[in-house]
């Protein structure tokens, strides 16, 4: 089954304490991106890449770091998590870096940093 | 910049009637329009999309939008809404050059009512 994959899907920690949210497509996608939504916001797109090695700035990347050393993954990084970053975040991903392809979601994962 | 309005926060409709929510955007050449919906707990599915040709484009789940250039208007509509169409909507635009990314709506949120 074609599909986005997330862990943790729920998390609490503190401020400060390191932790990578984790990311794997099985579709062979070369286009992957993170986003966070939080009410009255919307879906900000805070880091994308376009393919192994090529990763760029989406419009709320501060605080927040992202690598992808193999196509099918896509972590997202707090070096040093703070209560702002309380959010819902998803991972997505799709064909080619084209509009035309779907983006594909997974079903998000639940962060609190208290 | 693209951007994307969604004046409806909320919308409650009863069950059978017809729904349309409004989406506006904003961008200087052709774009790319999306809807997308999130069931409670769940990642974005995408509904419809529109890149070019017909203006008025079929989804899934009996789902219908209209892109009105005139009006920078690609309004979401279904005849007749069930329970299960309770959700939030989120139109999406995206610019037609390279590796593009999409800009979000706030989001609508659907309430259907017995």
């Amino acid at each position: 089954e074609a599909q986005v994959t997330q862990n943790p899907r729920y998390l609490i920690t503190v401020t400060g304490k390191k932790l990578t949210v984790t990311c794997s497509q099985n579709m062979n996608h070369e286009y992957m991106s993170w986003y966070r939504q939080d009410p009255g916001l919307g879906l900000r797109q805070i880091y994308y890449s376009m393919n192994v090695e090529v990763t760029d700035k989406g419009d709320v990347p501060e605080g927040y770091k992202v690598s992808r050393k193999e196509k099918r993954n896509f972590p997202l990084i707090l070096e040093s998590p703070s209560p702002n970053q309380t959010s819902l975040y998803f991972c997505a991903s799709r064909p080619g870096g084209g509009l035309t392809g779907e983006l594909f979601f997974g079903e998000g994962s639940r962060l609190t940093v208290l | 910049a693209q951007s994307v309005t969604q004046p409806d926060i909320h919308i409650t409709v009863s069950e059978g009637a017809s729904l349309e929510l409004r989406c506006n955007y904003s961008y200087g050449a052709t774009p790319y329009l999306f809807w997308y919906v999130q069931s409670p707990g769940q990642g974005l599915q995408l509904l419809l999309k529109y890149f070019s040709g017909d203006t008025l484009v079929q989804g899934i789940k009996g789902f219908e939008a209209e892109f009105k250039r005139s009006q920078s208007s690609f309004n979401l509509r279904k005849p007749s809404v069930h329970w299960s169409d309770a959700a939030e909507y989120f139109c999406a635009v995206g610019a037609l050059s390279g590796y593009s990314t999409l800009t979000f709506g706030k989001g609508t949120m659907l309430l259907v009512s017995p």
